[in-house]
């Protein structure tokens, strides 16, 4: 088991160009959940699955967003129209559910939007 | 609803003294509780977790914390800090009835000084 997988490491973009990130989470786990870090701050929740259902969306995921897992394995995170408020570390993280508190994070993508 | 406080966003020890990071909850019920360490552009690793299991929960790299429901608080410590131990430090907090995702605080960066 390889841990929770994500790329991009790193993205640098233009304001207003579209970016897609992925998350693979570890296999046998069928929760998987997004957030967002920006400087200084805790991780804020973003959304999260359970399988291929998209559970819960926080009021932080605008209409630009959007997430999802197909076939209930790899998830991808799509922000459109990117503005430089986005720029943050976005964690992804997977456990199993309901109940077990085994949360793993990936190491995270940082996008920078200049 | 739930939230975390972290008093102190910057704690400075001295390498071989007592690391104390505080965190205090609130939570209508008694929640789950986690620790976890951030190093610089990397994801999240859990420390540790209090899961209404024993109040005195020992974690990796020698930190333990203890679960103290009259005071609402779940401080980590380390009896001596080492080098290693410099990187950001989350305190977080969820239960079932919201989800299973994570609450987090906004961090602690503790600098350890030689």
């Amino acid at each position: 088991d390889t841990g929770v997988s994500q790329n991009p490491r790193h993205k640098i973009t233009k304001r207003g160009q579209n970016v897609t990130f992925r998350c693979d989470p570890i296999s046998e786990h069928n929760r998987l959940y997004w957030y967002r870090q920006t400087l200084g701050q805790g991780p804020e929740f973003l959304t999260y699955f359970q399988n291929e259902a998209q559970l819960e969306k926080s009021r932080l995921l605008s209409d630009r967003f959007s997430a999802e897992r197909p076939k209930g394995s790899f998830s991808t995170l799509e922000i459109q129209r990117t503005e430089q408020g986005d720029s943050a570390m976005y964690l992804c993280a997977s456990s199993l559910a309901p109940g077990n508190y085994g949360y793993t994070f990936g190491s995270g993508t940082r996008l920078t939007v200049v | 609803a739930q939230s975390v406080t972290q008093l102190g966003s910057h704690v400075s020890v001295s390498e071989g003294a007592l690391v104390l990071l505080r965190c205090n909850y609130s939570s209508s019920v008694p929640p789950y509780l986690f620790w976890y360490v951030q190093y610089p552009n990397q994801g999240l690793q859990l420390l540790l977790k209090y899961t209404s299991a024993a109040t005195l929960v020992k974690g990796i790299n020698g930190f333990e914390a203890e679960f103290k429901k009259s005071e609402t608080s779940f401080h980590l410590t380390k009896p001596s800090a080492h080098m290693s131990d410099a990187a950001e430090y989350f305190c977080a907090v969820t239960r079932s009835e919201y989800g299973n995702k994570l609450v987090f605080g906004a961090g602690t960066i503790l600098r350890v000084k030689s």
